[in-house]
């Protein structure tokens, strides 16, 4: 079946550091990718999405890149602030079913350090 | 619209007790979506509704969980005699009719703890 793999967290950063998150995903055909956010007390928001190979999403500083090839849609970002200390979620969207349902990874917990 | 709310957000109920939790969706989204969230895992899917005809539920969604988004707005979710592996966040999500890369929004959630 269809499923995501984030990388085990916690990540603890200085602020300017440069971020990773990893994630793969397991999917049949062509699949759409996101990153959600989870900052604290507020509810989940899309950070960034690719709906097709190659594609990059980007938003506030972070990019990912959907890479077929490798089943990655892994998030960067050049140098992090104290305010991007969040819980990070990978997620895909089958392209099998048009209902839109996500599927997401275990969350990776960021803590940017000043 | 100030985006999606689900109310209440906090419940603690004894063992046994049935609960009913409500989303209210962006108003122009038709397709609505609960999720559960427990400790330190990603939100799972439960069931998804497409106005108010209910057309896919999770296999988490046991016989004592029932939801029903009566006119195609807002949705309740109840569950009877909740059990102490039931307490987690219940998310509530809404979209546009689109393909699959159309962005959902999500509540805060209701986060429920049974004792």
């Amino acid at each position: 079946g269809n499923s995501v793999t984030q990388m085990e967290g916690p990540v603890t950063l200085s602020e300017e550091a440069f971020l990773t998150i990893n994630c793969t995903y397991t999917a049949t055909g062509y699949p759409s990718l996101f990153w959600y956010v989870q900052y604290p007390g507020e509810g989940l928001q899309l950070l960034l999405k690719a709906t097709k190979a190659d594609d990059k999403g980007s938003n506030k500083g972070f990019e990912a890149t959907y890479r077929k090839e490798t089943t990655s849609f892994h998030l960067e970002k050049g140098s992090v602030q104290v305010s991007d200390s969040a819980v990070y979620f990978c997620a895909l969207s089958a392209s099998s079913s048009n209902t839109g349902k996500l599927i997401f990874g275990q969350g990776t917990t960021l803590q940017v350090k000043p | 619209d100030t985006g999606v709310s689900q109310d209440p957000r906090h419940k603690i109920t004894k063992r046994g007790q049935n609960v009913t939790f409500r989303c209210d969706p962006i108003s122009e989204h038709n397709r609505l979506y609960w999720y559960r969230q427990t400790l330190g895992q990603g939100p799972e899917f439960l069931t998804y509704f497409q106005n108010e005809a209910q057309l896919e539920k999770s296999r988490l969604l046991s016989d004592r969980f029932s939801a029903e988004r009566p006119k195609g707005s807002f949705s309740t979710l109840e569950i009877q005699r909740t059990e102490q592996g039931d307490s987690a966040m219940y998310l509530c999500a809404s979209s546009e009719q689109g393909t699959g890369g159309t962005e959902a929004f999500f509540g805060q959630g209701t986060r429920l703890t049974v004792v």
